[in-house]
């Protein structure tokens, strides 16, 4: 399995940009790299999922290196409400992802 | 409105009894799982199944039981074998199993279980 390595957590101010940066050094040729967001009390939420290069759709951007041994998942303008633990996954297979620790960002006023 | 539903939002049991959480989905999704989430730890997953009367163990099953004779709906039993049973638990479903665009887990809101 895919091991990967996020920071456990990240402090930001309103209207921020937040980048996150998740190492996942042994990725396979068929590992997708997928983030979730998870609210206290909540069930994780799907954020984006990429193979490689860019994507972006209306709540973040996902940066993939060519050689895909990290990823780096990008929040702009960064609200309170933005407050959570987010998850860096990478797999093939949905029952072989693993939610680590995740890292908690802060966002403050 | 589809979605996951899990209920009951907390569950109080005493030592040594079982208790079954329920998980429904109408979402028509072939793949389901359970996972189990400790305070400030990730989501460990207990079981999870590709598609109807079909199941298998996640990297915690031990102390747990499921069934999925139902495509909308994935009961998790939590017995008295289970060593450490307080926690939240958590249902998610997906299209499949595989990973690719378009196909994300869906989770419910969870199960807060506590055992006196």
């Amino acid at each position: 399995l895919a091991k990967t390595t996020q920071p456990i957590s990240m402090d930001s101010y309103e209207g921020q940009e937040v980048n996150i940066t998740c190492s996942h050094n042994n990725i396979a040729t068929n590992d997708y790299i997928t983030w979730y967001q998870q609210f206290p009390s909540q069930g994780p939420r799907f954020i984006i999922q990429g193979y490689k290069t860019k994507v972006t759709n209306e709540v973040a951007s996902l940066f993939i290196p060519a050689d895909r041994k990290s990823s780096t998942l990008s929040l702009p303008r960064v609200s309170l409400s933005d407050t959570a633990v987010y998850y860096c996954l990478v797999g093939e297979d949905d029952y072989k992802l693993s939610f680590g620790a995740g890292t908690t960002v802060t966002v403050r006023a | 409105d589809g979605g996951i539903t899990q209920s009951p939002k907390y569950l109080f049991r005493k030592e040594g009894q079982n208790v079954t959480l329920s998980c429904e989905q109408n979402l028509n999704h072939d793949a389901m799982y359970w996972y189990r989430q400790d305070p400030g730890q990730g989501l460990r997953l207990i079981y999870y199944s590709q598609i109807v009367n079909d199941f298998q163990k996640g990297d915690i099953a031990e102390g747990y039981s499921v069934s999925r004779e139902k495509k909308e709906s994935f009961p998790l039993t939590v017995t008295s074998a289970q060593k450490n049973p307080t926690a939240f638990y958590l249902c998610a479903s997906s299209i499949d199993t595989r990973q690719g665009v378009g196909n994300e887990q869906f989770f419910g809101p969870g199960t807060r279980l506590t055992v006196l």
